[in-house]
């Protein structure tokens, strides 16, 4: 069955620090990922996404995330964070079907 | 050009009532699927609509129904609503139902 799990609930950062949040998925098969922000009042917006080629995917406002395929993981990371980084992340798979499986978030909070 | 739009934004209802919420996809967008947030959770796929057809189905009951139009707009209906029913209900629509999803803002729905 398909799953994506998100290690870390709540992350608090002082601005500039360096940014890695977790995300492992279980399936064995072709998988495609995501990375989405939901800022406070908004929607959900989509940050990065990985389908094949270059495991190192950039993505909007200076966000990264590198497939690791031997750990399962797609870690999503920034070098320096901003107080406007604020907000909650979340990581979501889909086998090629269009319904996305949703970690169940990382909020991160970033202190100016 | 809009992008998805969801209403209402905001509504309560009695236990045991029922609900309709709607969506418009954004511009040029033929699929649409339905996502419950629980507080505290990711979202939960519900199920998707192409060609005004439900084409995949998560794991909820009965009592959630839904409809697409032929302009491609779409009605999530949800019968004998229970206290768990309330939630976040993200619209999200894609051009074809593999491409690249976008989210509405939500309509929040509280039973009470």
């Amino acid at each position: 069955a398909q799953s994506v799990s998100q290690h870390n609930h709540h992350v608090i950062l002082s601005e500039a620090a360096s940014l890695e949040l977790g995300c492992n998925y279980s399936y064995g098969g072709t998988v495609n990922l995501f990375w989405y922000v939901q800022y406070p009042g908004q929607h959900l917006q989509l940050l990065l996404k990985y389908f094949s080629g270059d495991p190192l995917v950039k993505g909007i406002k200076g966000f990264e995330a590198e497939f690791i395929k031997s750990k399962f993981s797609f870690n999503l990371r920034k070098p320096s964070v901003q107080w406007s980084d604020t907000a909650e992340y979340f990581c979501a798979s889909f086998p090629g079907a269009n319904n996305l499986f949703f970690g169940t978030g990382t909020r991160l909070t970033v202190i100016p | 050009d809009a992008g998805v739009t969801q209403s209402p934004t905001h509504l309560i209802k009695t236990r045991g009532q029922q609900v309709t919420l709607r969506c418009s996809p954004k511009s040029g967008h033929d699929t649409v699927s339905w996502y419950q947030q629980a507080l505290g959770q990711g979202p939960q796929f519900i199920f998707q609509y192409y060609e005004e057809e439900e084409r995949q189905r998560g794991n909820f009951p009965d009592r959630f129904s839904g409809h697409q139009f032929p302009n491609y707009s779409s009605e999530l209906n949800v019968n004998a609503l229970l206290l768990g029913d309330s939630a976040l209900y993200l619209c999200a629509s894609s051009q074809g139902p593999r491409n690249t999803i976008y989210f509405g803002e939500g309509s929040w729905l509280t039973v009470v």
